[in-house]
């Protein structure tokens, strides 16, 4: 079955210092991925629409400048946390479809990342 | 735009007794509908989908769902909760004409107690 895996699955940094979490399709390509966060007990909120070879697409809200989204292949993408403040600790997902299937198909998660500023 | 509610934060079931997490949504064309569970520190695992046809889906680990549009509801069921089916569950709203981000419902907390 389709695999998703993200790295790091948990981080502690220092308050001004930036984080980049990578989201990788193992086994299929996908050209649209998809970064959430989620705060402790609660539902996952979507940031952004990670779009191969061309920007994201963020939702309403969400600091473009802040959450840097790369989706440079068909295999990857990375969510950058700059100059992260302990307000940004929270885990964060990424979901991705197989470009090949319909959409109905749902999409594949990744474990998570759980970030932690100090 | 579409919505999803799921009824009831947390859940407390007996072992062997049935589980059953309502969800609710709302959108002007046809959904498709999953669900979605997490354990701690987790991603996510797809349930189940429905997407069109059989509006009875079966998923893993015994789930199964019923798409009633005239109700606008996605409710999951097993018959028999067991000690591992305690996790968080979350529903979710795909909209059927794009290709489409997943709303998801605010989840539910299921406790299975012996």
């Amino acid at each position: 079955g389709a695999v998703v895996s993200q790295h790091p699955s948990w981080v502690i940094c220092k308050s001004g210092t930036s984080v980049k979490i990578e989201c990788r399709s193992l086994d299929f390509q996908a050209t649209t991925m998809f970064w959430y966060r989620q705060f402790p007990k609660q539902s996952l909120m979507l940031m952004a629409t990670s779009n191969e070879g061309s920007k994201a697409t963020y939702e309403q809200g969400v600091e473009k400048d802040k959450f840097l989204i790369n989706h440079a292949s068909l295999t990857l993408s990375t969510l950058t946390v700059t100059s992260a403040h302990p307000e940004d600790s929270s885990f964060y997902i990424c979901s991705a479809r197989d470009s090949a299937l319909d959409r109905g198909r749902g999409y594949t998660f990744g474990s998570g990342t759980r970030l932690t500023v100090v | 735009a579409q919505s999803v509610t799921q009824l009831g934060s947390h859940v407390s079931v007996s072992e062997g007794a049935l589980v059953l997490l309502r969800c609710n949504y709302s959108s002007s064309v046809p959904p498709y509908l999953f669900w979605y569970v997490q354990y701690p520190n987790q991603g996510l695992q797809l349930l189940l989908k429905y997407t069109t046809g059989a509006t009875l889906v079966k998923g893993i680990n015994g789930f199964e769902a019923e798409f009633k549009k005239s109700e606008t509801s996605f409710h999951l069921t097993k018959p028999s909760a067991h000690m591992s089916d305690a996790a968080e569950y979350f529903c979710a709203v795909m909209r059927g004409d794009s290709w489409g981000k997943l709303q998801f419902g605010a989840g539910t907390q299921v406790v299975v107690t012996p």
